[in-house]
């Protein structure tokens, strides 16, 4: 494996149902990115982790909560999300400092919630 | 706040046509620029990217040029393939706030052979 992955590829859940994404980077990196791609609008960021610290929450509602264990993985644990939640959900990588990187994002979890 | 505006789609060409698609941005200081781009089905990838005024990022014959005076980087090809079939995203970066990206909100690339 290399690069970004995120799993799964596509989920389908219920507004009352408690799911998760998982995100693996094995690029070495140090910091993480949640990203959330809706239709015709930009893409917004969520998260960010900074060697596994949250260093930022863009406004995001509590029924999203990311985890950060380490610097190689990312979750989002979704609950009693609305259907205006459903959108393609990326996740990114990068190294920050002295020799920092650009962004490597993975394929992304297409969310529906029904 | 920081902004990048893209120049709506879809933009539909036929092979071997010239490209462009313009972006323009809002930023203080002096942001790093990039296009991504997303082919049907998968994550963003990088095409190219340009760090100072003038710089010209090149990259699978994909350019753009950072112009400081004009707030632009274009993106351009001399003659695209069905391949290139994409949705192409503007992004800038600003320095002190690390790797934390602003997006433009794409534009769809259509190549018909």
């Amino acid at each position: 494996e290399t690069g970004v992955t995120q799993t799964p590829r596509h989920l389908v859940m219920g507004m009352t149902n408690k799911k998760s994404l998982k995100c693996e980077q094995h690029l070495g990196h140090n910091a993480m990115y949640w990203y959330k791609q809706s239709a015709k609008k930009p893409l917004e960021l969520m998260f960010v982790y900074n060697f596994k610290e949250q260093t930022e929450n863009n406004s995001v509602p509590s029924r999203f909560s990311p985890e950060c264990p380490n610097s190689s993985h990312l979750f989002l644990h979704l609950h009693t999300l609305q259907p205006e939640d459903s959108a393609l959900y990326l996740c990114a990588s990068s190294q920050e400092g002295p020799e920092n990187t650009e962004a490597f994002f993975g394929q992304g979890t297409r969310l529906t919630v029904v | 706040g920081d902004s990048v505006t893209q120049m709506e789609g879809p933009v539909t060409l036929s092979e071997e046509a010239f490209l462009t698609i313009n972006c323009t941005y809002t930023a203080t200081g002096y942001p790093s620029l990039f296009w991504y781009v997303q082919y049907p089905g998968e994550g963003l990838q990088l095409l190219l990217k340009a760090t100072k005024a003038d710089d010209k990022g090149s990259n699978k014959g994909f350019e753009a040029t950072y112009r400081k005076e004009t707030t632009s980087f274009h993106l351009e090809k001399g003659s695209v393939q069905v391949s290139d079939s994409a949705v192409y995203f503007c992004a800038l970066r600003r320095p002190e706030y690390g790797n934390k990206l602003v997006f433009g909100a794409g534009t769809i690339l259509r190549v018909k052979s």
